[in-house]
């Protein structure tokens, strides 16, 4: 169980078109997702908290007109990057959990999105 | 603020020898702590976890871990390396009880198996 699928699993696209990736979860509902970046050989970098139903919260540092997440619904979540430049080229991954009052709320990663701005 | 620091990011050992990854934390709170491990290419899966219950947490493939508050400190361990353990390790701390916020993740230790 809890398993998080994204999709598309790499996507190569020109400078200056918009990506779209989608965030899974295939047999929960979760009610939070979180959008992580990862530079080539670095660390994750948490880039916005999704919470169902209400904007997303975003770190210091991202922009949150670049990169649109929205959480429609219960076990999707989407990340746009809006007008693409090389410098967005990364590895995203998304993770999700459902929370569950006074219980430890884990969160499960997906496999990731290889995004290529040529 | 929460802080985690890996120390070496590369780490050789022998098939068979021990394996210990270096990983201590900064938490004003009581801190969940984590190591997930990541394959080329491949998103996290999550080795073991400390949620404030057992102090030493054995985790999947053999790894374990001992959360020591006094050292700030959580190093994966396991006592004979295969080569399948070649990959990157990451130690991840969470603040907020119930893993409610995002997780903060270490810099990664790429561990090499040499034959």
């Amino acid at each position: 169980g809890a398993v998080v699928s994204q999709h598309p699993s790499w996507v190569i696209c020109k400078s200056g078109t918009s990506v779209k990736i989608e965030c899974r979860s295939l047999d929960f509902q979760a009610t939070t997702m979180f959008w992580y970046r990862q530079f080539p050989k670095q660390s994750l970098m948490l880039m916005a908290t999704s919470n169902e139903g209400s904007k997303a919260t975003y770190e210091q540092g991202v922009e949150k007109d670049k990169f649109l997440i929205n959480h429609a619904s219960l076990t999707l979540s989407t990340l746009t990057v809006t007008s693409a430049h090389p410098e967005d080229s990364s590895f995203y991954i998304c993770s999700a959990r459902w929370l569950v009052a006074g219980a430890f709320n884990e969160q499960f990663f997906g496999p990731g999105t290889r995004l290529t701005v040529l | 603020a929460q802080s985690v620091t890996q120390l070496g990011s590369h780490v050789s050992v022998s098939e068979g020898a021990l394996v210990l990854l270096r990983c201590n934390y900064s938490s004003s709170v009581p801190p969940y702590l984590f190591w997930y491990v990541q394959y080329p290419n491949q998103g996290l899966q999550l080795l073991l976890k400390y949620t404030s219950a057992a102090t030493l947490v054995k985790g999947i493939n053999g790894f374990e871990a001992e959360f020591k508050k006094s050292e700030t400190s959580f190093h994966l361990t396991k006592p004979s390396a295969h080569m399948s353990d070649a990959a990157e390790y990451f130690c991840a701390v969470s603040e907020a009880g119930g893993g409610a916020d995002g997780l903060t993740f270490g810099k990664g230790t790429h561990l090499i198996i040499q034959p």
